[in-house]
């Protein structure tokens, strides 16, 4: 069964600084997609990355970069020179296969920036 | 509409109680998805529909909860005698396709059984 752990549940940082997010995942297939969602004080999950178990090429966003590694489990997700506005609960995902949007979560990091 | 859209968005009920929970997906959107999220927990995945049919309902907790799309849009996910445990957040997915393609949440209904 696929499994999706973010140790840190919660981490506090003061605006500009640096924050890396872990999430080490567990799965049988070879063949699966990793996602980060936001979420916002108002609920809503906002998706941000997909990426799927061929590709781990790390990818940059803006302030956002993710470190893909096969060999730990691992999908790192850093915020670059944090903001307040990046407060808010952070998940890591997994689905199998074909599974499509069928996601396995982890337990959410609750990140808040401090002016 | 824009986007996913939940209602109520909140909804009190007496334990032993029926609620109906709908989900208007984003049009067009053929996957549709639900989830549970108990309070500071991540989703669990409960149901999934490609067009008007269930093809994944193995997140169902137990035969009280039931979800319907019948016309392949808009969908209810009902839960029966409401037991205090089912009190979370109840969100609603949309994708444009059942893969390779991002989800889309609305903001959930807010279940509180008293």
């Amino acid at each position: 069964a696929q499994k999706v752990t973010q140790a840190q549940t919660e981490i506090s940082v003061v605006e500009k600084e640096d924050v890396t997010l872990d999430c080490v995942y567990e799965t049988r297939d070879t063949t699966y997609y990793l996602f980060w969602y936001k979420q916002p004080p108002s609920g809503e999950l906002v998706f941000l990355i997909r990426r799927n178990s061929f590709d781990e090429q790390n990818e940059i966003s803006g302030r956002y970069s993710w470190n893909f590694q096969k060999s730990t489990s691992s999908f790192n997700f850093t915020i670059t020179a944090s903001q307040v506005v990046d407060s808010a609960v952070y998940f890591c995902a997994l689905s199998e296969g074909s599974a499509g949007n069928m996601l396995t979560f982890g337990g959410g990091t609750r990140l808040m920036v401090k002016p | 509409g824009a986007g996913v859209s939940q209602t109520p968005s909140n909804k009190v009920t007496e334990k032993g109680k029926y609620v109906e929970l709908r989900c208007d997906p984003i049009s067009g959107h053929t996957a549709l998805y639900w989830y549970r999220q108990s309070l500071g927990q991540g989703p669990e995945f409960l149901i999934y529909f490609q067009g008007t049919g269930a093809a994944d309902d193995s997140g169902l907790p137990n035969d009280r909860f039931f979800a319907v799309r019948p016309e392949g849009s808009v969908s209810t996910l009902k839960i029966q005698r409401t037991e205090r445990g089912d009190s979370a957040v109840y969100l609603c997915a949309s994708s444009l396709t059942s893969a390779g393609t991002e989800a889309f949440f609305g903001q959930g209904t807010r279940l509180t059984v008293v």
